[in-house]
């Protein structure tokens, strides 16, 4: 079946824009993650929606940062007035969230290479 | 805290040799799952092994098996008979199977396989 897809796979802005990243979780998955990848501080947790759950926002770096998912699937991150430092791949991953076990395992997006000018 | 170390930043094998790519964990929650993820240089991430903290036998999927050590805290993946396309970043990551179960990472390893 189809993974998890994010869009766009690049994309390079200038610095104060606002940007905005999407991904499409696996059908049926009830669980996604957003993690940032970036040279200086490797893989990091950004924030996490179950179902119809309060999100973990515990991860977001600053207010800059924010993330919605609607009918519990398509999650959007907006990163609002854009620095240099947050030029990084997005990945976003998703689950089926179950009972903790093997199949909470987190399944890959391809990610989304950000570059700020 | 949860935290990975992952003390080799790069490793060489060749190639139908075994190799084993180190992992330590920390935590506090005595209920977690460890997992290895392989990352090609077209970026993404590809799971590829789980263990769980109360799994009594040494998890195992293909080529790949983790040498989990739950009093040394160690979870290493070994990959048997080493393939030009095993050549990747590869992760550990540890989740607390309590609280929302963001998964904690590593900082990677490089593998290199040669001819």
């Amino acid at each position: 079946g189809a993974g998890v897809s994010q869009s766009p796979s690049n994309k390079v802005t200038e610095k104060g824009k606002d940007v905005e990243l999407r991904c499409d979780p696996i059908s049926g998955h009830t669980a996604l993650y957003w993690y940032r990848q970036s040279l200086g501080q490797g893989l990091e947790f950004l924030i996490y929606f179950q179902g119809n759950s309060a999100p973990d926002k515990s991860g977001l770096p600053s207010d800059r940062f924010s993330a919605e998912r609607t009918g519990g699937s398509v999650s959007t991150l907006t990163i609002q007035r854009t620095q240099q430092e947050d030029s990084a791949v997005y990945l976003c991953a998703s689950s089926s969230r179950t009972s903790g076990r093997k199949t909470d395992t987190q399944y890959f997006g391809p990610g989304t290479r950000l570059t700020v000018l | 805290a949860q935290k990975i170390t992952q003390t080799q930043p790069g490793m060489f094998v060749q190639e139908k040799e075994a190799v084993t790519l180190d992992c330590t964990y920390d935590t506090s929650d005595p209920s977690y799952g460890l997992f290895w993820y392989k990352q090609p240089s077209s970026g993404e991430m590809i799971f590829l092994i789980y263990q769980g903290s109360y799994d009594q036998q040494n998890a195992t999927e293909g080529r790949y098996s983790l040498n989990f050590q739950k009093a040394r805290k160690s979870a290493n993946l070994v990959i048997s008979a080493s393939q030009l396309g095993d050549s990747a970043m590869y992760f550990c990551a540890m989740r607390e199977e309590t609280g929302f179960q963001k998964l904690v990472f590593g900082t990677g390893t490089r593998l290199l396989v040669s001819p």
